[in-house]
């Protein structure tokens, strides 16, 4: 079975200041691993994407997530916070043992505030 | 995000109603999928449709009725809904279906309230 925990459901900033958003997982096999933001009233936007290789991704809109397999995190970071910034975060992941068939679960989300 | 539209964006109904979800891709993907995202609750996957087969169905009520008519269009068909139904309904595709790393692109999603 697939999981993915998002343990903060908000966080602020202070714009400027960089942001960590955090995001466990856990799989049979190996994950892929997606971050997306949604906007109020809006879908949700992919920005970035682990496969394999480089365990640092770098994304849309200046965002980047660094893969660690010991820890099995996934957390998506920014050198200086936007007030645009401020969104809905979701956290993805797909095992690639087949196990989760073509779930791609996802975590409850991360709400960031970036205070101006 | 004009890649995938959704219509309408809001609709209201009562529980007798019958209404219809449309969803359509200007990605040329080959799969395509509704999602149904609660206040709280994680996005839970609905139906997965590949190459206009449905691939998957993740024990949804039957007063949800998925159609695929084709790789750029996804319906659902709604009837005999219930309160707890409400919700945003996310429509998303992706390139070669729904597997591995695929990246999946969502629509802006229709907010449905069932009175």
């Amino acid at each position: 079975a697939q999981s993915v925990a998002q343990p903060e459901d908000q966080v602020n900033v202070a714009e400027g200041n960089p942001l960590t958003v955090k995001c466990t997982y856990s799989v049979s096999g190996n994950p892929y691993l997606f971050w997306y933001v949604q906007y109020p009233n809006r879908g949700l936007q992919f920005l970035l994407k682990y496969i394999t290789g480089d365990n640092l991704v770098k994304g849309s809109y200046g965002f980047e997530a660094e893969f660690n397999k010991s820890q099995t995190s996934f957390h998506l970071k920014k050198p200086s916070a936007l007030v645009s910034d401020s969104a809905l975060y979701f956290c993805a992941v797909r095992d690639d043992s087949g196990a989760g068939s073509y779930q791609l679960t996802f975590g409850k989300g991360t709400k960031l505030s970036v205070i101006p | 995000e004009t890649g995938v539209t959704q219509t309408p964006r809001h609709l209201v109904m009562g529980m007798t109603n019958k209404k219809s979800l449309k969803c359509e891709q200007h990605l040329g993907h080959n799969a395509m999928y509704w999602y149904k995202q609660s206040a709280k609750k994680p996005l839970e996957l609905m139906f997965v449709y590949s190459l206009e087969e449905r691939v998957e169905n993740n024990s949804v009520p039957s007063r949800f009725s998925p159609e695929c008519p084709n790789s750029s269009h996804l319906f659902l068909h709604l009837h005999t809904l219930q309160p707890e139904d409400s919700a945003l309904y996310l429509c998303a595709s992706s390139q070669d279906g729904p597997v591995e790393g695929e990246t999946q692109y969502f629509g802006p999603g229709t907010r449905l309230l069932v009175l």
